[in-house]
């Protein structure tokens, strides 16, 4: 079964600092993984995900994160953090089950920003 | 330009009654998904459909009845409302074809159970 491990429930950084964080899943074949971000009050925004190919992804407002198959991990990191990403961070792997398509996610992060 | 759309933002009932939350997506997606999101943040899904066939039901109690006329909507129907269904009900939709499973996902639906 799949199954996705945040195992950051809080992470508090300054503004302007970098940020990383740690997302490790279990999946018997090559995965697809994702980031999603939830602001309060609102739906799921996909930052990124990865499918295949290069490890180090690109997303929107200046996410990365990078695959390694070795470590199943698959890390979210910004390189300066504003304000406005105090939000809440959830990882998720893709996979098959019983003939249908499923994300699995993990109990996300919560990122507060401080001033 | 809404892509995908629940109605109502939030719902307030009461134990015992029965409620509907409706949900659309214009993406021309051909899979929709309710999951629920408890107070801990954790996401879980309930149900998938693809082309309003049934794919996914993750042993959610009877209670919960999903309904998907086409394939732009899949609205849910809860009967007989209990104090633990109180959470968060979130819709999505993703394109099978695309092979990637990106969810887009609508804002969310806040049902509280009194």
């Amino acid at each position: 079964a799949q199954s996705v491990t945040q195992p950051d429930i809080h992470i508090t950084v300054s503004e302007g600092a970098s940020l990383e964080l740690r997302c490790n899943y279990s999946y018997g074949a090559t995965p697809y993984l994702f980031w999603y971000v939830q602001s309060p009050g609102q739906g799921l925004q996909l930052l990124l995900k990865y499918f295949s190919g290069d490890t180090l992804v690109q997303g929107i407002k200046g996410f990365e994160a990078e695959f390694k198959r070795s470590q199943s991990s698959f890390n979210l990191r910004k390189p300066s953090v504003h304000w406005s990403d105090a939000a809440e961070y959830f990882c998720a792997v893709g996979g098959f089950t019983g003939g249908g398509n499923k994300l699995t996610f993990g109990t996300g992060t919560q990122l507060k920003v401080e001033l | 330009d809404t892509a995908v759309s629940q109605t109502p933002k939030y719902l307030v009932t009461q134990m015992g009654n029965d409620k509907s939350i409706k949900c659309e997506q214009n993406l021309g997606h051909d899979t929709m998904y309710w999951y629920k999101q408890d107070s801990k943040k954790f996401l879980k899904i309930m149900f998938s459909y693809n082309n309003k066939e049934l794919i996914i039901n993750e042993t959610v109690p009877n209670r919960f009845s999903p309904k998907s006329p086409d394939k732009a909507h899949l609205n849910l129907h809860i009967n007989s409302l209990e104090l633990g269904d109180s959470a968060v009900y979130f819709c999505a939709s993703s394109s099978r074809q695309a092979l990637i499973l990106a969810l887009h996902f609508g804002n969310g639906t806040r049902l509280t159970v009194t």
